[in-house]
């Protein structure tokens, strides 16, 4: 089952701009991270927040995390053609599992 | 580091017909993860090894998918025999061990599967 919902499914701006992505989830979690996917392509990690963290950044991502409202956002400041892709998150419930539960994804266009 | 390897990168089979994908993961990644992913969607967790024994595979549709990790590093998911819905990306993870990105899953770069 899903654990995560991306909102919105797709966004579509202009090189430049910041693009916000949003991830609601369920149930209880260890950490949630992000990850990319470009057209045809494997998933690759972007960044891990845990649950008693509020705030991170790496480069010009930077992720929030609410676990009283079981939401996280992702931000992409100065966008670029190359971000073009399809973003998820993913949840990991700990307990030692290591298993990592998907979203259904924002698919972000950035137009040159 | 070389990262997972996937293949076949694309597959079409008939309806019936059994269909096996190959994975290696990172050299020193006791933990495997085989996924599938319906267009459209996030990748869903078939089943989950550490060396060659099997940690969760609640999700694996056992009657008609299996997978082994017979010496632990290599692994093979097999169908058999596929069925329309069947048609998705199929993808190899693998984890890094102990340590500050324990929790990092590295991604091949799929086998996609269309069923006919």
């Amino acid at each position: 089952s899903q654990q995560g919902e991306e909102d919105p499914q797709a966004l579509s701006i202009q090189e430049g701009e910041n693009a916000t992505m949003n991830c609601s989830y369920k149930t209880s979690i260890n950490n949630l991270q992000w990850y990319r996917q470009n057209s045809g392509r494997g998933l690759v990690h972007l960044i891990l927040i845990r649950s008693n963290e509020r705030e991170k950044h790496s480069g010009r991502l930077r992720v929030t995390l609410d676990t009283s409202k079981k939401s996280s956002s992702l931000l992409i400041t100065a966008s670029r053609a190359a971000d073009t892709a399809s973003y998820f998150c993913a949840t990991d419930a700990g307990a030692g599992s290591y298993q990592l539960t998907f979203g259904k994804g924002t698919k972000l266009s950035v137009i040159p | 580091e070389a990262g997972v390897a996937q293949s076949p990168r694309y597959k079409i089979i008939e309806k019936r017909q059994s269909v096996a994908f190959w994975c290696n993961p990172i050299s020193g990644h006791a933990t495997l993860y085989w996924y599938q992913q319906i267009l459209g969607q996030g990748p869903k967790l078939l089943i989950q090894f550490q060396n060659n024994g099997v940690v969760d595979d609640s999700q694996l549709p056992k009657d008609r998918f299996s997978a082994e990790r017979l010496k632990g590093v290599d692994s093979t998911l097999k169908i058999q025999p596929a069925k329309l819905e069947d048609s998705a990306v199929y993808l190899c993870a693998s984890r890094s061990p102990p340590g500050v990105l324990q929790e990092t899953q590295y991604f091949g770069p799929g086998t996609r599967l269309l069923v006919l």
